[in-house]
């Protein structure tokens, strides 16, 4: 499987934007991109997934680089509640086997 | 949004006794579901992947016999942790992928203590 690699930890103010990371320089092209972010003591949860296009909902916005080596999860205004591990991973779209497999995502501190 | 009940939610158990772990899809049919396994300030580790009516794929790595995992309807899968031994203890989540493939959602984690 393509390997992503992320930050450790990185930390933020309250309502103010957030830039989380994230290098695959080995991606295939049928590889999407994904993020899920994990609160403690949870299950992770969906937050936002892309092929080549920009992305955004309601959650996040995905910015994927040009070459789809890199891409940066945008979150605009984050809140503690936006404090959790934040997961970025490549998907296959290949075959019935979507399985996911986790690195080790970056700690997203948020500070009131 | 679709949503994954995963029951109990944390078990205390003896050594030597089997636990059992359900994970349902109560809003959506899930043709595949995958089971994890977390342990303190590390990432999730995939067991297994299972699909309906179908024997479970385990990881390499993972005993197909001591962690049982059954998925006879679309729409419950579960794992049965047999002879449960103090290692065992982890935080284990279930998977679901639904009408979107590429889009798993998961349940919220059951916290196993093996005494």
């Amino acid at each position: 499987d393509a390997k992503t690699t992320q930050p450790n930890s990185m930390e933020s103010n309250e309502e103010e934007p957030v830039h989380l990371p994230c290098n695959h320089s080995t991606i295939s092209g049928t590889d999407y991109i994904h993020w899920y972010r994990q609160l403690p003591s949870q299950g992770p949860e969906y937050v936002i997934h892309g092929l080549t296009s920009n992305v955004n909902n309601r959650m996040a916005s995905l910015a994927i680089a040009e070459d789809r080596k890199s891409s940066t999860l945008i979150l605009h205004r984050a809140t503690l509640r936006d404090a959790a591990v934040y997961y970025c991973i490549l998907m296959s779209s290949g075959g019935s086997n979507y399985k996911l497999t986790f690195g080790k995502g970056t700690l997203l501190t948020v500070n009131p | 949004g679709a949503v994954v009940s995963q029951h109990p939610s944390r078990v205390i158990c003896k050594s030597g006794t089997s636990v059992k772990i359900e994970c349902r899809s109560l809003d959506f049919q899930a043709t595949t579901m995958f089971w994890y396994r977390q342990f303190p300030k590390q990432s999730l580790m995939l067991m297994a992947t299972s699909n309906e009516g179908s024997k479970a794929t385990y990881e390499q790595g993972v005993e197909k016999d001591k962690f049982l995992i059954n998925h006879a309807s679309l729409t419950l899968s579960t794992l049965t942790v047999t002879s449960a031994h103090p290692e065992d203890s982890s935080f284990y989540i279930c998977s679901a992928r639904g009408q979107h493939p590429e889009k798993l959602f998961f349940g919220s984690g059951t916290q196993l203590s093996v005494l």
